[in-house]
């Protein structure tokens, strides 16, 4: 079963600094999708990824993919405590969208 | 608002019971999926179903079971509850052919056996 693996688990950090979530994953895939989660709420699309070095930002998140290292980035850059959330990347495989596997999520914590 | 409803937000129920939760997916979606979502097992992928057939399974308990009707509705019924079943479940929808959108989720049914 493909796997996935999230690390930092918990990551606390001030406001302004920069920082980056790993996300790897162990069978060949070329979609990756990052969600962000408050807690209590519901899970919210940030970033789909469909092809090797394929990168997209968004305000001060930007995420990338290498589909060779099977590895995907989330930098958070000067972050601000609106940050603070739980974020999952979400790996498919095959031809259809179908079942996503998840990986256990980042809790971020920013602090002022 | 998502566009994918979930009814109802929150249930409590006693050990042993059966509950239903209801999902209503996204106006053109029509894969629906189910998710666990509990501390110690983070998100688990529960089944899907696309355009009333089921399509996928993962780790659903025999307890367990969904079906997608043709207003494309689901509807996630669990029985004999135990403690351990206490978690908030997502359903997620996506178009045909959904690869470059993802899934919409819901907003979640937390529930809370006792």
């Amino acid at each position: 079963e493909l796997k996935v693996e999230q690390n930092p688990l918990f990551l606390s950090m001030q406001e302004g600094k920069n920082y980056t979530i790993y996300c790897n994953y162990s069978t060949t895939s070329d979609r990756l999708y990052w969600y962000r989660q408050d807690p209590g709420k519901s899970l919210e699309s940030l970033f789909v990824l469909l092809s090797n070095g394929a990168v997209k930002q968004e305000g001060r998140l930007m995420a990338s993919l290498d589909t060779k290292a099977r590895l995907s980035t989330l930098h958070i850059t000067a972050a601000v405590h609106d940050l603070s959330a739980t974020y999952f990347c979400a790996v498919g495989r095959g031809s259809t969208l179908g079942r996503l596997y998840f990986g256990r999520g980042t809790q971020l914590t920013v602090w002022p | 608002d998502s566009g994918v409803t979930q009814t109802p937000k929150h249930l409590i129920t006693a050990t042993g019971q059966r509950v239903t939760l209801r999902c209503s997916p996204r106006s053109g979606d029509l894969s629906v999926y189910w998710y666990q979502q509990s501390l110690d097992q983070g998100l688990q992928f529960l089944i899907q179903y696309y355009n009333g057939e089921e399509r996928a399974k993962g780790n659903i308990l025999e307890r367990f079971s969904a079906q997608q009707f043709p207003d494309l509705h689901s509807e996630l019924n669990l029985s004999s509850l135990e403690l351990g079943d206490s978690a908030l479940y997502f359903c997620a929808s996506s178009v045909p052919h959904g690869q470059g959108y993802g899934y919409t989720f819901g907003s979640g049914t937390r529930l809370t056996v006792v």
